[in-house]
């Protein structure tokens, strides 16, 4: 049982193009994380968000906490935005506090 | 102000071995997790200390354990390696429990 699913997997997009990423979750939850990794394995982590909407240049994380959703888009993409892009989500600690990361969506930006 | 240095970056070890494994966090940051990443299994959760204390544990065997001291540094200890331990182990700090966090660079460990 995965408790964090993403879609899709696999991306591949043309530079500028709008991106979005989806992911879903089955438990509750005190914040969810969406963290970006580039081939040598550094993370850095883009946000940490409990309700709404945050942006930062041009990524925008949405989540929907009724619906255990979010999404994370990226406007005129380009190729540097080539990662792996994870989604994570943290319980609250009365549900043991524990982390449950997705299995990522690999996505390509073409010039 | 420098960023999360993990320590060694590369590591190989044989089976039986054990291995400790270093984190320095960012000057200021009093919360350190630890995750392991695989390809099969993706990142999991290992555990997160706060003010020398352990909060949390994922769901690992007791041949993993950790510490964290009293400037906030932590070390990570597989005992009895398995060649399934072969991971990126990444730690990551942040200035409080549930803040955003700052990831290291991971050490690679290879078990033989």
């Amino acid at each position: 049982k995965n408790e964090v699913e993403q879609s899709p997997q696999n991306l591949t997009a043309q530079e500028e193009e709008f991106i979005t990423i989806n992911c879903s979750y089955s438990v509750g939850i005190s914040a969810l994380h969406w963290l970006q990794q580039h081939p040598g394995g550094g993370i850095v982590s883009l946000f940490m968000l409990s309700s709404g909407k945050k942006k930062h240049g041009r990524l925008i994380a949405t989540i929907n906490i009724q619906e255990k959703h979010s999404s994370l888009h990226i406007t005129a993409s380009h190729p540097r935005d080539s990662a792996v892009y994870i989604c994570a989500v943290r319980t609250p600690d009365n549900t043991g506090n524990q982390f449950y990361f997705g299995t990522g969506t690999s996505l390509t930006v073409i010039p | 102000k420098a960023g999360v240095t993990q320590t060694p970056r590369y590591l190989i070890k044989t089976r039986g071995q054990q291995v400790t494994l270093s984190c320095s966090p960012i000057s200021g940051h009093r919360s350190v997790s630890w995750y392991q990443q695989t390809p099969g299994q993706g990142l999991q959760f290992l555990f997160e200390y706060f003010s020398e204390t352990q909060r949390n544990k994922g769901n690992f065997p007791g041949r993993f354990s950790g510490r964290q001291f009293s400037n906030s540094r932590s070390e990570m200890n597989v005992s009895t390696l398995e060649l399934g331990d072969s991971a990126l182990y990444l730690c990551a700090s942040s200035l409080w429990v549930s803040r955003p966090q700052y990831f290291g660079a991971g050490t690679r460990l290879s078990v033989l």
